[in-house]
């Protein structure tokens, strides 16, 4: 069984200062995981994805994610706020090879005061 | 080119009435998920579609949900006899699986029922 545990429902930052989302996952065996970002009335966009070729995963819009096995984390970090950062953001976890069986989180909303 | 699109983007029915939500994958996608987004409750797997089978159905809630898919395209949810529990927004996403474990799922901007 897998699952993923989001552990912001949410989070408020001013802009410019840094953003931390945190997320742990529950797998038996080497997950595949992903960050989704929605926007209002957006659909989901891939943030970034943890393909084992590195810990350390840079994905778009100056976002990273370390995958931290230890502690079975997959935290979400940005340097640097930015005022359409806000949105809300998914951790997802996958199990399978061409299919996957998906486990979102329940997401975390970000708040970025000006 | 074209993304996910899904169709109507905004559906009002009343309680017992049936309702059809069509998707339109990437072509070339033969993945093809539905997930329903409650508020607070996140994204809930439905149902997953390769080409036109659905090898997993785990996830659709009652009798009353059923997808099909023809053509390894087009891909349609049908909610029957619907509750006020049915409203949310219902996203579908495809994929292509040759990405193996690491395939993006590109989702449709949604469409949100609301059960009066």
């Amino acid at each position: 069984a897998q699952s993923v545990t989001q552990l912001d429902s949410h989070v408020s930052v001013s802009e410019g200062t840094p953003v931390l989302l945190r997320c742990n996952y529950s797998s038996s065996y080497s997950p595949s995981l992903f960050w989704y970002v929605q926007h209002p009335n957006k659909g989901l966009q891939l943030l970034l994805k943890y393909t084992s070729a590195a810990t350390l995963v840079k994905g778009i819009n100056g976002f990273e994610a370390e995958f931290k096995k230890s502690e079975t984390s997959f935290h979400l970090t940005k340097p640097s706020a930015h005022m359409s950062d806000a949105a809300e953001y998914f951790c997802v976890v996958t199990k399978g090879w061409g299919y996957q069986k998906v486990t979102f989180g329940i997401g975390t909303k970000l708040q970025v005061i000006p | 080119g074209a993304g996910v699109s899904q169709s109507p983007s905004n559906k009002v029915t009343e309680k017992g009435k049936d309702v059809e939500l069509r998707c339109d994958p990437i072509s070339g996608h033969t993945a093809l998920y539905w997930y329903r987004q409650s508020l607070g409750q996140g994204l809930e797997f439905l149902i997953y579609f390769q080409g036109n089978s659905a090898p997993d159905k785990s996830g659709l809630p009652s009798d009353r949900f059923s997808a099909e898919r023809t053509g390894g395209s087009v891909s349609t949810l049908t909610i029957q006899r619907t509750q006020q529990e049915d409203s949310a927004v219902y996203l579908c996403a495809s994929s292509d699986p040759r990405g193996g474990a690491y395939n993006e799922q590109f989702f449709g901007p949604g469409t949100r029922l609301t059960v009066l």
